[in-house]
């Protein structure tokens, strides 16, 4: 099947900090892949498209500068949070988009704490 | 832009009985796909089923069904037979044709449905 992993699983930061979160398709290549953010007890919210060799694609009221996003390759996409607060502390969850089967398959999620 | 509605926040079915969850959607595109999505306590999203909106055949995959009314932007899950693995939370979610593919998700705020053994 299609796996998707996330590093790390979780990751405590102080305020002020910077983190970066890998996305990698692990069986299959990936040109698109998104990154998500989900609050407690609440749904997925759309934060950004990730394309292979080019910008990013940002939602409507994500700070482009604060959520530097870098696909570099076809299997791997990056999620940096700089400048990290509290606030940001959420879990962000990618999927990639196998273009075969043209479904999104999803990563096991990073919790970011910012203290 | 798009908007998918889940009206039940909480649903509760006895364990082998069949429970029906509700999805509304607005869109005005003509070609789009609907999805269900699990996400169990391990918060791994995992997917249900999947309803491509040209199709007027509903979709089915094994004890998961679903009633996509495309006139009425309605796309219901239904599970038979429920057992205790199936307690999560469900997501429906759109995504429109247009674009290739490459367009992300946009999910409804969840239906967490409780299994009673």
């Amino acid at each position: 099947g299609a796996v998707v992993s996330q590093h790390p699983s979780r990751v405590i930061c102080k305020s002020g900090t910077s983190v970066k979160i890998e996305c990698r398709s692990l069986d299959f290549q990936a040109t698109t892949m998104f990154w998500y953010r989900q609050f407690p007890k609440q749904s997925l919210m759309l934060m950004a498209t990730s394309n292979e060799g080019s910008k990013a694609t940002y939602e409507q009221g994500v700070e482009k500068d604060k959520f530097l996003i870098n696909h570099a390759s076809l299997t791997l996409s990056t999620l940096t949070v700089t400048s990290a607060h509290p606030e940001d502390s959420s879990f962000y969850i990618c999927s990639a988009r196998r273009e075969v089967t043209d479904t999104q398959y999803f990563g096991p999620g990073t919790r970011l704490t910012v203290l | 832009a798009q908007t998918v509605t889940q009206s039940q926040p909480e649903m509760s079915v006895q364990e082998a009985e069949t429970v029906t969850l509700s999805c509304t959607y607005d869109t005005s595109e003509s070609d789009y796909y609907l999805f269900w999505y699990k996400q169990p306590p391990s918060r791994q999203m995992i997917l249900v089923i999947r309803q491509e909106a040209y199709k007027q055949q509903n979709a089915t995959e094994n004890r998961f069904s679903v009633n996509f009314q495309k006139a009425a932007k309605s796309f219901s899950l239904k599970i038979s037979d429920s057992q205790l693995g199936d307690a999560a939370m469900y997501f429906c979610a759109y995504r429109r044709s247009r674009g290739g593919g490459a367009d992300g998700l946009t999910f409804g705020k969840g239906t967490h449905l409780i299994i009673q053994p």
